[in-house]
Order: C-alpha cells, then structure tokens, then sequence
C-alpha cells in the first residue's frame, strides 16, 4: 500500500540553523514527491515538487528512490518559515494524492 | 485573483441532518478533489472528479456524495452526519494531467452536534 510517513510531529530550531524535515515514502512504482506548506490561518499551498528540482524561498528536496526518501532541507531557517508542512505522494497515472500527517516546523528567535 | 472558494468556512449540523459543503473555482481546472482532515491527521482523499468523471476512494463512507455540475463548482454531501464527520473539510483542483501540482481552497470546518 502506499504511505507517507513523516516522523516528526514538531521540529524546533534557532533562527539561522539547518533545517531538515523527514519524508519517506512507500510506492512500488514511480512516485511523483511532493511538499505542501501552511502558513498560520492560511491554506495549504504548494512548496516544492521534485520534478522540478527547483529552490523555493530557500528550501530544496530530493528525491532519494534508494531509501524512498524525499527530505525538504533549508541552510538557514528564518522566523517565517514557521508554519506545517506536508509531504504528498502522487502515485502513477492517477490524479491521487497520498499526505504525511505532516511536521509543524518552529523557528525560534 | 483566479482561486479556490469554499462556502461556507464553518458550518454547525446536528447529529443526522444533512448538510451540503460548497467548493467553487475561477482557475478552470479539470481537476476537483475533496479531501477529510480531522485534527493532527493527514489529508485524507475522499473524492475527486477529473471533468465530469467521478472517482470514489474505496474507503470513502456511502454517507459522503459528491456532484460536478459544471468546471466551475463541486459539492460535498454528508447524507446523515455522525460525530465522527466533524472535521474541516479541503477542496482542491488540479489543472490537468501534466500539471501536477494542487490549489487548495481555505477549507470548511464542520461540527455536529
């Protein structure tokens, strides 16, 4: 069955430090990755997609098929950055997606 | 701006009364989803409709419906509510098949009582 598991529920961390939040994966096929964020009182909008390979406002993933991961990382946190994040799969030919119950990041000053 | 509405934001049912949550879209999106969030869980997938094809998830409760009945607008039925139904509630369209990313509406909040 396909999953995604994101195992921190809360991840804190000084303003300037590394940020790392866990996404792993379960799908057998090939996996569209994806990370959605939400801001306080906003809704959920797209952050990254791993096709694309991009950089959006600091923050990069990549996929890792060896150990079905798909990692959001940032260099240096910002106080804005606080807010949830969700990690989604996107299964083959579908128009299905699967979320992680998701990791509340908190920047602290 | 082209977006995602929901109607309305918070909606009170009582236990068994038949309640309908609206979604609308000006982006024209082929794609509309309805997904199940209840506190400190995942997303869940209930539905989506790719134009006017419908397709259920196969763990989605026959209490839920849903109806397309133009691009522009998707509904949510919940034929008898149960406390269990209290969640918020997520629309969210997809533009088309090589457009992978979602637009995701506010979200309503329901609650039975």
């Amino acid at each position: 069955a396909q999953r995604v598991t994101q195992p921190e529920k809360l991840l804190s961390v000084f303003k300037g430090a590394p940020v790392e939040l866990k996404c792993n994966y379960s799908y057998s096929g090939s996996p569209e990755l994806f990370w959605y964020v939400q801001y306080s009182r906003q809704r959920l909008q797209l952050l990254l997609r791993h096709i694309s390979r991009e950089s959006i406002k600091g923050f990069t993933a990549d996929l890792n098929k060896g150990e079905t991961s798909f990692h959001l990382k940032k260099p240096f946190a910002q106080e804005e950055d606080s807010a949830m994040y969700y990690c989604a799969l996107s299964t083959s030919g579908t128009y299905k997606y699967i979320f992680g119950t998701g990791t509340r990041l908190k920047v602290l000053a | 701006d082209a977006m995602v509405i929901q109607n309305p934001r918070y909606q009170v049912t009582q236990f068994g009364k038949p309640v309908t949550l609206s979604c609308s879209q000006t982006l024209n999106h082929n794609v509309m989803y309805w997904y199940q969030q209840k506190s400190s869980q995942a997303p869940k997938l209930l539905f989506h409709y790719y134009d006017k094809d419908f397709n259920n998830e196969a763990d989605t409760p026959d209490n839920f419906q849903s109806r397309r009945p133009n691009t522009s607008f998707c509904f949510l039925d919940i034929r008898s509510p149960g406390l269990g139904d209290a969640a918020m509630y997520l629309c969210a369209t997809r533009k088309d098949r090589a457009t992978p990313g979602q637009y995701f509406g506010p979200g309503t909040r329901l609650t039975v009582t």
